[in-house]
């Protein structure tokens, strides 16, 4: 099973939104909606931030949102911040209870 | 306070054995379902294994099936990982991760521990 593929970057200026991409197969995202988001700073564990393809953990910022279409599951963040400045990796439930992850997206706010 | 802490990582040969431990407290471990995620340092991550919460069912990714095992301990309140004919691709850090849901698995990793490392080389 090949890895969910999202872009190595992206970035954005403070205020701004920005999206980043995971694109999966009809057997892992354009099936299931276990689609989920994780953040990560330098040196720091996972956490987190979306779960079922679109919702939110509780403590997490509104300003975080996903979506999914077709094989693509996305991830908003609107109103930039420079705290924002991560690792941020897709991942998804794939057929017969396996998990997928994507290879990560480094985001910089300029 | 709620938390995972995981032992046991190091350096080892190619076809070496090694057993990690997540140690959990602040929440009722045995209420979970438990996975481990490792990860490449500055690469993407990789699920590796999952246990329920009684520790009658496992699953594994293709690349460690027959290789590792996982368990637990309820009474212990930790998780184990049994690694056995470790390759140079098992490189990485290993985290032990909790479910998002009491006594389900919703693949939504949760709470995650610092990770420990483990270096597969001669």
């Amino acid at each position: 099973q090949s890895a969910l593929t999202q872009p190595p970057a992206v970035s954005g200026s403070p205020g701004q939104s920005i999206t980043i991409s995971c694109t999966g197969t009809s057997s892992d995202i354009g099936t299931y909606n276990y689609v989920s988001w994780y953040q990560q700073y330098p040196g720091k564990a996972p956490k987190l931030i979306i779960f079922d393809v679109s919702s939110r953990p509780s403590g997490v910022s509104n300003r975080f949102s996903g979506s999914k279409s077709g094989n693509t599951a996305s991830l908003t963040i609107s109103g930039l911040q420079p705290e924002d400045e991560a690792d941020y990796h897709c991942g998804s439930y794939v057929i017969r209870s396996n998990f997928i992850f994507g290879g990560g997206t480094r985001l910089t706010v300029l | 306070e709620v938390q995972l802490v995981e032992s046991g990582g190091g350096l080892v040969q190619p076809g070496g054995s090694l057993r990690l431990s997540c140690a959990a407290s602040g929440f009722i471990f045995s209420d979970y379902w438990m996975y481990w995620v490792r990860q490449v340092p500055g690469k993407g991550l990789m699920w590796v294994s999952r246990m329920d919460d009684d520790g009658t069912t496992t699953t594994y990714a293709d690349s460690v099936k027959g290789r590792f095992t996982i368990s637990r301990d309820n009474a212990k309140n930790t998780l184990y990982l049994q690694m056995h004919s470790l390759r140079s691709e098992d490189t990485g850090v290993y985290y032990c991760i909790r479910d998002r849901v009491m006594r389900q698995s919703t693949w939504d990793f949760d709470l995650w521990g610092r990770g420990t490392l483990v270096k597969v080389s001669s």
